[in-house]
Parts: C-alpha cells; structure tokens; sequence
C-alpha cells in the first residue's frame, strides 16, 4: 500500500525561528491535507493541497505532486504553533486517508 | 471552532459499562467518520458513513457499534470495553467520500478501567 512519511519525527525551535516539515508519499494521491493537532488533541486543517501552493497567514505549503512530497512552512514560530503536524493522503478510488506518523513540534518561548 | 462537536470530552469506564459518545456536525456535510487514536500510533479509520449507510467497517471489534440516525449525527455505543481500548476518539465530517478535505471534532478521551 502507500506510504506516507513525515520528517523530522521531533522539532524543538525558539519563538520567532521558521521550520520546514517534510511529508513524502509513495504513489500517486488525489488529495492531500495538512493537520495541526494541538496539545488538546483536536485537529485542526490546514491545508488542502493535492497539488501547488497555498499561503495562509505565517504558514504556506507547498505540494509537488509528480515528485511525491510536500511541504509545510512555519515562519516565526509562536508557542501557539507547538503540537504534533500531520500529513493524510487520499489515492486512487479509495477515499480513505492514510495517514503520516506525524511532526512533533515544540517552540519554546 | 471547526464546526463539529463531540460529547463527552472526558469519559471514565469500566469493563462492564455501556456508554455512547456523540458527534455532531454543523456543516451540512454527507460524510461522517469515526477514528480512533492511540498513544505513539496512527490514527486509525474505524467506520466511514455516506448519507447515512455505513460504507466502511475497518475490522472494528463488535463491542463498538456506530449508529447513523442522519447525516448530522453519528454516535459510537460502546459495552464490555477492554483497557487496551483506551485512546482518543476522533469524529470527522466531509462535503462527501473522497477528494474533499475532511473536518474533526475535538474527540472524546476514554479511559477503560
């Protein structure tokens, strides 16, 4: 089946520093989204980017579909930013998502 | 605010117990889905609806049972519980199955004593 991986498993960054999340998928996929899971547990979107780039406030990201992977940028960092980052991907006719084993971030303030 | 609640937040029981968490959404969507999320794991898919039929049952234990009443209400009835059950419980809506971005509720931590 298709593989979903996500770098680097852990992140520790000062507040106002950028990141780079890193998802990588092994086949082709009709649908991307980008999650940020707080401390709380809820999820939140944020992107949804099969293909191209978004922006949105301090995050943007950006998917390169023909070669399997895609971004997520964080520029200046908040400690509102700390929690766990995943990416899901949908392929093929099935719609279910699979889901990466996520980005842990930590910023500290 | 994602527009999709869940109740309760917090849910302590026993083996024995027999509880319903509810989920609801606010989005006029036709698609709801129940996932569940264990400590240092991916979350898993455990039962995907489309305008109110079950479409998919990931190989889900029968001591969980999903139960659709419309397409804003999804519930999970849950009875004779084991501990390993315990994790967080996920609720998500989208517009409808596949190529659309799905929405999740804050989920329901259970603890099975």
């Amino acid at each position: 089946g298709i593989q979903v991986e996500q770098s680097p498993p852990d992140l520790i960054l000062q507040e106002g520093a950028n990141s780079t999340l890193r998802c990588n998928f092994s086949d082709s996929v009709n649908n991307l989204q980008w999650f940020h899971q707080n401390p709380w547990g809820q999820l939140i979107n944020l992107f949804y980017i099969p293909s191209g780039t978004k922006q949105n406030g301090r995050l943007s990201a950006t998917t390169v579909a023909t070669e399997r992977y895609s971004l997520l940028y964080i520029s200046s960092s908040q400690t509102t930013d700390s929690g766990v980052y995943f990416c899901a991907v949908e392929f093929g006719s099935n719609y279910q998502l699979i889901w990466g084993a996520g980005t842990k971030l930590i910023i500290k303030p | 605010e994602t527009g999709v609640t869940q109740t309760p937040r917090h849910l302590v029981m026993g083996m024995t117990n027999k509880k319903s968490l509810k989920c609801e959404q606010h989005l006029g969507h036709n698609a709801m889905y129940w996932y569940k999320q264990s400590a240092k794991k991916p979350l898993e898919l455990m039962f995907v609806y489309s305008l109110e039929e079950r479409v998919e049952n990931n190989s889900v234990p029968s001591r969980f049972s999903p139960e659709c009443p419309n397409s804003s209400h999804l519930f999970l009835h849950l009875h004779t519980l084991q501990p390993e059950d315990s994790a967080l419980y996920l609720c998500a809506s989208s517009q409808d199955l596949g190529g659309r971005p799905q929405y999740f509720g804050p989920g329901t931590r259970l603890l099975v004593l």
